[in-house]
């Protein structure tokens, strides 16, 4: 019964490809994040989605496009790959858009060679 | 905005011996204040949290944390480490104001736990 599962858990992609994540969560929560963490594990917010509607984007490259079809999903597809992109992914979720506990996804490491 | 600094990247401890992971924020605003726990290669766990009220936290595993004001801290500690608490540690703070609901994260502190 995972709260935020996300797929695939990992991805080794060549430069130039596309690719998707896919997120879920079954929390019943309304907003919904993508976070990435890079290779110093440093994590940065990318998306902030509520009610299926964007509410943050953080000057994230077009490249990347979020899209939640419903409120218990939101997926991220990356156009062109670049090797910069290397990096883990997490998706999160939280009730209201005062974020007072979110619950993240177990991340998908994306290795772009 | 807001900015968060974890003042230490490694804190190496023996077993059963007492920890503090410091953090210090910057914020204009009012915030919310976390600990995020983050295992090798799994997702962060949340440790524990202040919203309001009592400014001393607690979690199931022994852990707690301190909401100082003033100081514009909230450092982590607890009395007896394990073997098990090795991970990595993140600092992380949300603005009441509804900004989204992002967290702002610090850099992270690798404890590490030794026998």
């Amino acid at each position: 019964d995972t709260a935020v599962s996300q797929t695939p858990k990992y991805l080794v992609t060549q430069m130039g490809n596309d690719k998707s994540i896919k997120c879920e969560q079954n929390l019943g929560h309304d907003t919904m994040y993508w976070y990435k963490q890079d290779s110093k594990k440093f994590l940065k917010i990318m998306f902030s989605y509520n009610n299926k509607e964007l509410i943050i984007n953080e000057t994230v490259p077009n490249r990347f496009s979020p899209k939640s079809p419903d409120k218990a999903h939101l997926n991220l597809h990356i156009n062109s790959l670049e090797l910069g992109d290397s990096a883990v992914y997490f998706c999160a979720s939280s009730q209201g858009s005062k974020n007072t506990e979110a619950f993240f996804g177990q991340g998908t490491r994306l290795t772009v060679v | 905005a807001q900015s968060v600094t974890q003042l230490d990247s490694q804190v190496p401890v023996f077993e059963e011996a007492p920890v503090e992971l410091r953090c210090n924020y910057s914020s204009s605003v009012s915030v919310y204040l976390f600990w995020y726990v983050q295992y090798p290669n799994q997702g962060l766990q949340l440790l524990l949290k202040y919203l309001s009220g009592s400014t001393l936290v607690e979690s199931i595993n022994g852990f707690e944390a301190e909401f100082n004001k003033s100081q514009t801290s909230f450092h982590l500690r607890k009395p007896s480490v394990h073997i098990s608490d090795t991970a990595e540690y993140f600092c992380a703070v949300s603005d009441r104001g509804n900004q989204g609901g992002k967290l702002i994260f610090g850099q992270g502190t690798e404890l590490s736990v030794k026998p």
